[in-house]
């Protein structure tokens, strides 16, 4: 286990709506990057948050944004669900270094838009 | 933009039988991590290669990271049921060194 905890574990939403997501981060971590995994697919960087403010973003519209508190914990909001917005949604909480460090992820949201 | 490729991107295998995955960038990477997710899990770190010609083992596993630190390579001896899964590699990202670009994962079966 890695001490990573994510809610809820699945989330079933209309096209239009709008979703958050929670992250607990692993004890003693401070950055926290949440991932976009579509079925059969590699993760994909949504975006990543050290010290709560917004440290490197892929590429996704401004409909996704996040928060991280002062406890290290991290919200994703997506805005304006679409179809195209169902997968898995993986949280990765981190020792920040600048590069390379290794990522524990949580069991992760699977999000279905309907 | 960076792409990391994967090949193949299924290997259904005999227990018993070696396993090989490779991994290539569009880029030159500073270090090269591998991560194994099993079926309906997510992903976990296996290990990371930061020197050129690096390799490294884990049992069964050995991790080779290319003399251009541009490929990659995850080997697996004598494959067990256990190694079901899918592997990925994922290098630092070109704007943010702290996020990952993974590659599509190549999905191993094993057949007992």
């Amino acid at each position: 286990e890695t001490g990573v905890t994510q809610s809820p574990t699945h989330l079933i939403k209309t096209r239009g709506q709008q979703v958050t997501l929670r992250c607990s981060s692993q004890s003693g971590h401070n950055t926290v990057s949440w991932y976009q995994q579509a079925l059969g697919q590699g993760p994909q960087f949504i975006f990543q948050y050290y010290r709560e403010e917004e440290n490197g973003r892929g590429n996704f519209p401004p409909r996704f944004s996040g928060l991280q508190f002062p406890n290290y914990s991290s919200e994703l909001n997506v805005n304006a669900l679409e179809l195209d917005d169902s997968a898995l949604y993986l949280c990765a909480s981190s020792l920040y270094r600048g590069e390379g460090e290794k990522l524990f992820f949580g069991s992760g949201t699977q999000l279905s838009v309907l | 933009g960076q792409q990391v490729m994967q090949i193949p991107q299924y290997q259904h295998v005999q227990e018993g039988e070696d396993f090989t995955t490779y991994c290539n960038s569009s880029t030159t990477l500073s270090n090269i991590q591998w991560y194994k997710q099993r079926p309906g899990g997510h992903p976990v770190f296996l290990i990371q290669l930061v020197k050129s010609g690096e390799v490294k083992k884990q049992k069964r596993l050995t991790f080779q990271f290319g003399e251009a630190k541009k490929n990659s390579s995850l080997h697996i001896t004598a494959t067990q049921t256990t190694d079901v899964g899918t592997y990925f590699c994922a290098g630092p990202g070109e704007t943010s060194g702290s996020r990952l670009t993974f590659g599509e994962g190549t999905q191993l079966t094993v057949n007992p």
